[in-house]
């Protein structure tokens, strides 16, 4: 069964740089969440899109911005990047059948793109 | 302030004996729970999940129990596996809270043989 692919793996930039990781839904999946995972750390939400709308926001530093497009594609944009960013950032996807609900599908995850700043 | 909390970051199990991780919560609009194990290198997966009106669901060797007067959830795996070895996710849902899930720090499991 298809899953959630994201892209690069890896990404080493440096401090100041920008970046932009992509991440492909499960197919019909409409809805996509972005997290960060710290060394040691718990996934932490940043934020989600819903059929190509934000949804909701976490604790996603206002350097970092991202869109959900027509085909359902995701895109976080990182700029003025730190070196506390360095971490795993997963997408994750799902199809949202309760709109407010939390009883939706879990969600699946990416294999996450790890970035290090330097 | 940690909202999801797997106090114990590693425990490790004989081969064919039970395995119990453990939740604990604070946020009361939590009303949906789920666990996903993670392995190195690779997204979290999802492993089974509970809502707020049942205090136990079952799929083959996983059991996830909730106690909601303690707000305390817990994975049984019986029995335990070597492919069990990963680290597990605690993750919770909230009516009308943020979209996304919560999760707890992780608990890494190793099974001896």
């Amino acid at each position: 069964a298809a899953g959630v692919i994201q892209s690069p793996r890896h990404l080493i930039k440096e401090k100041r740089e920008t970046a932009t990781l992509k991440c492909y839904p499960i197919p019909r999946h409409d809805t996509v969440y972005w997290y960060q995972q710290g060394p040691g750390q718990d996934p932490q939400f940043l934020i989600s899109f819903y059929e190509k709308m934000q949804s909701d926001k976490g604790s996603i530093p206002d350097r970092f911005s991202a869109q959900q497009f027509s085909d359902y594609h995701s895109e976080l944009n990182m700029s003025s990047l730190e070196l506390g960013d360095s971490a795993l950032y997963f997408c994750a996807s799902t199809r949202t059948r309760y709109r407010g609900s939390s009883y939706n599908s879990p969600l699946h995850f990416g294999n996450g793109t790890r970035l290090t700043v330097t | 302030d940690q909202q999801v909390k797997q106090n114990s970051p590693s425990l490790s199990v004989q081969e064919g004996r039970i395995s119990i991780l453990n939740c604990d919560y604070t946020n009361s609009m939590f009303d949906y729970f789920l666990w996903y194990k993670k392995y190195p290198a690779e997204g979290p997966t999802f492993l089974i999940s509970i809502s707020s009106i049942k205090d136990k669901n079952e799929d083959g060797r996983f059991t996830v129990f909730l106690n909601k007067s303690a707000k305390h959830l817990s994975l049984h795996i019986v029995p335990s596996q070597p492919g069990d070895s990963a680290v597990y996710f605690c993750a919770a849902a909230g009516r009308g809270g943020a979209d996304g899930l919560t999760f707890g720090k992780g608990t890494h499991l190793i099974i001896q043989p």
